[in-house]
């Protein structure tokens, strides 16, 4: 079964805090999300990468960063933590599986139990 | 841009009734369209998806999908609801590469199945 593993399922933070959320997959997934999930808001991503040190914008980008420097782990950071990012967070990840240069399909993106992060 | 409406954010059924969750979707290619259920304090789980071939899957705990063309829609059935399908559900959909997208999954607002008994 493929594995997707978030380092912690609740957090509190203080505000302007630096705050590190890790995620790791053992099924060597080339691609890995994060989400950010709100009531009534469903989930809305932040940050994919495709590869290895290869990131790039979601939806909602604004005050997070990531880093990918190995492809089993994916790193959410939230530079200087506020209240309106008390969220839960979702890491997940998917494999790739058709021919890069002809139609890249995409697959199903395998979950991770969620960070619930509180900021205060 | 790709976008993905679930009409209704509750559904209560009772138990050994039809399940209906509905799912409109927008994309200017063809699509990739998922659901995924998820319960309480857990992660996302996938019920089914469609790529190609046959529009109408068949997912885990006897849900299915019918994906309309004509209708941009990917509606949720389940002919006898249980109570252990309480959960909330989503719908997702992502395109395939060469678009404008690259193969994102986009999320709709959820739908939370309350079962009466």
């Amino acid at each position: 079964d493929v594995k997707v593993t978030q380092s912690s399922r609740y957090l509190v933070k203080r505000t302007g805090e630096k705050v590190f959320l890790e995620c790791v997959q053992d099924m060597d997934h080339e691609n890995m999300f994060w989400y950010r999930q709100d009531p009534g808001l469903g989930l809305r991503l932040i940050y994919f990468s495709y590869d290895v040190k290869m990131k790039e914008k979601g939806d909602i980008p604004e005050g997070y960063s990531v880093s990918r420097e190995k492809k089993e782990r994916f790193s959410l950071i939230l530079e200087s933590a506020s209240t309106n990012q008390t969220s839960m967070y979702l890491c997940a990840s998917s494999f790739t599986p058709f021919n890069r240069s002809r139609d890249r399909g995409f697959a199903e993106a395998f979950f991770g139990q969620g960070t619930r992060l509180t900021v205060v | 841009a790709q976008s993905v409406t679930q009409l209704g954010s509750h559904v209560s059924v009772s138990e050994g009734a039809l399940v209906l969750l509905r799912c409109n979707y927008s994309s200017s290619v063809p699509p990739y369209l998922f659901w995924y259920v998820q319960y309480p304090n857990q992660g996302l789980q996938l019920l089914l998806k469609y790529t190609t071939g046959a529009t109408l899957v068949k997912g885990i705990n006897g849900f299915e999908a019918e994906f309309k063309k004509s209708e941009t829609s990917f509606h949720l059935t389940k002919p006898s609801a249980h109570m252990s399908d309480a959960a909330e559900y989503f719908c997702a959909v992502s395109s395939r590469w060469g678009s404008s997208n690259t193969g994102k999954l986009i999320f709709g607002q959820g739908t939370t199945l309350q079962v009466k008994p």
